[in-house]
């Protein structure tokens, strides 16, 4: 069925700890995001893409990275947790020919101890 | 700078009340705006859009540019309308991107 797919659904790990969310969609969508969302909060952009090999920085600075070298895969990798980056993350993909509607993940619930 | 208010966290009524969530923008080009919703334990879903003039669940929403506001409109509340709803507008230059805004509960009383 096509969807998009994050795993792990929650983390609970150790400052210090290197980590990496997966997003993954088999829509054929062009587009992917990452949004970082507090409790009670509204939904931040930390990263974009456009495409292969295409990676943008969002509003909300972040110390998390990002790659795109497939389509349909868009990690989003901490190396080194800390406390402060305990949030949920939450992936979405669209298509750029469609009227801008994002398909979203579950949501990875990340702790940081 | 582009932004989007929903000044009430939380929204109670009793089923077969109207309801109405309230959304606000400010973007200085011509808006693209947008309802998601998030039931109780699923993932954030589009609900409407406001290109589209639809009605979904019995949900509508105008776009009023005068008051710059994108309100969420039901005649009749039903229990499984309790969720997380958001507003979202579309940023179509350097970015593009849906800006949200902070989301407002609506509990449905029995």
């Amino acid at each position: 069925e096509a969807d998009i797919y994050q795993t792990p659904r929650y983390l609970v790990i150790g400052t210090g700890k290197k980590i990496t969310l997966e997003c993954s969609q088999t829509m054929g969508h062009d587009k992917m995001y990452w949004y970082q969302q507090d409790p009670g909060m509204e939904l931040h952009l930390i990263h974009y893409s456009y495409g292969v090999n295409s990676t943008e920085k969002g509003d909300l600075s972040s110390e998390s990275t990002v790659s795109r070298i497939r389509t349909e895969h868009f990690p989003l990798t901490l190396e080194s947790a800390r406390p402060s980056h305990t949030s949920q993350y939450l992936c979405a993909s669209s298509q750029s020919t469609d009227n801008y509607g994002y398909t979203f993940g579950s949501g990875t619930r990340l702790t940081v101890v | 700078a582009q932004r989007v208010t929903q000044p009430e966290k939380l929204l109670s009524v009793f089923k077969g009340a109207p309801v109405e969530l309230k959304c606000n923008y400010s973007y200085s080009g011509s808006p693209e705006l947008f309802w998601y919703v998030q039931y109780s334990r699923q993932r954030l879903q589009l609900l409407l859009r406001h290109i589209s003039r639809e009605s979904i669940k019995g949900f509508t929403a105008d776009l009023n540019k005068g008051e710059t506001s994108f309100h969420l409109k039901k005649p009749f509340a039903q229990e499984e309308d309790s969720a997380m709803y958001y507003c979202a507008l579309y940023r179509s230059y350097n970015t593009d991107k849906l800006i949200f805004g902070t989301g407002t509960r609506l509990q449905v009383f029995p």
